[in-house]
């Protein structure tokens, strides 16, 4: 089975930083990555998928990448509005297993 | 608006059963695949199941064999019947859509919290 590793757990920033978010995959899973956006109380909200999509209605300053088994989510500069936990997910299809990490927690400094 | 609301959660005691539904509306329901993800309190998300447009269930070990998917596509709903429970079992219930690009999860209900205790 494929395991989602996020580091850091919990980053402390400050609006106008640049913050990058990782997760490693255990093994190759090619580009089929997705990152989720959740604030307290609410529903996960979906930001990137196929690694470095950016999904309709999410700002430019989110973008992703990758690196072999390495992604990152990067925020060019942190808004008061995105200090809220991070999680990657693997998308695979066939058959369905859609596996997650572990989250990373964004705080304000 | 695309909406998920889901419906069903409540107290149950270990061992029992619950359904959970989801009523799906502004789009062609029918034509997504669509799944159940849980959060437990203070913990990360767990893909629970998922069903595709032809209506075949997938599951993870852990529910497999306890949980069970369907869709009534006529009606724009979502259910998930879920048997044996387990205190492990307790946590907010997600319906979501499977968008586009390998069914990623683009909408998300509310949520609805089931909790298994005696």
């Amino acid at each position: 089975d494929i395991q989602l590793t996020q580091s850091p757990s919990f980053l402390s920033a400050s609006v106008g930083d640049r913050v990058t978010l990782t997760c490693r995959a255990s093994q190759g899973i090619s580009s089929y990555l997705a990152w989720y956006q959740q604030k307290p109380e609410k529903a996960p909200k979906l930001l990137i998928y196929a690694a470095s999509t950016l999904q309709s209605g999410v700002p430019s300053r989110f973008s992703g990448s990758a690196s072999g088994t390495e992604f990152t989510l990067t925020i060019s500069s942190l808004q008061p509005e995105d200090f809220a936990t991070y999680y990657c997910q693997h998308l695979k299809s066939y058959p369905p297993e859609y596996t997650f990490g572990q989250g990373t927690k964004l705080e304000i400094k | 608006e695309v909406q998920l609301v889901e419906s069903g959660g409540g107290l149950v005691q270990p061992g029992g059963p619950l359904r959970l539904s989801c009523a799906a509306s502004g789009f062609t329901f029918s034509s997504y695949v669509m799944h159940w993800v849980r959060q437990a309190k203070g913990e990360g998300l767990e893909w629970v199941s998922t069903i595709g447009t032809a209506g075949d269930p997938y599951y993870p070990d852990s529910v497999k064999g306890r949980f069970t998917i369907s869709r009534e596509n006529a009606r724009s709903s979502l259910y998930l019947q879920m048997n044996s429970l387990r205190a492990e079992d307790t946590a907010v219930y997600y319906c979501v859509r499977g968008g586009a690009y390998r069914d990623a999860f683009d909408i998300w209900g509310q949520g609805t919290m089931v909790t298994v205790s005696s």
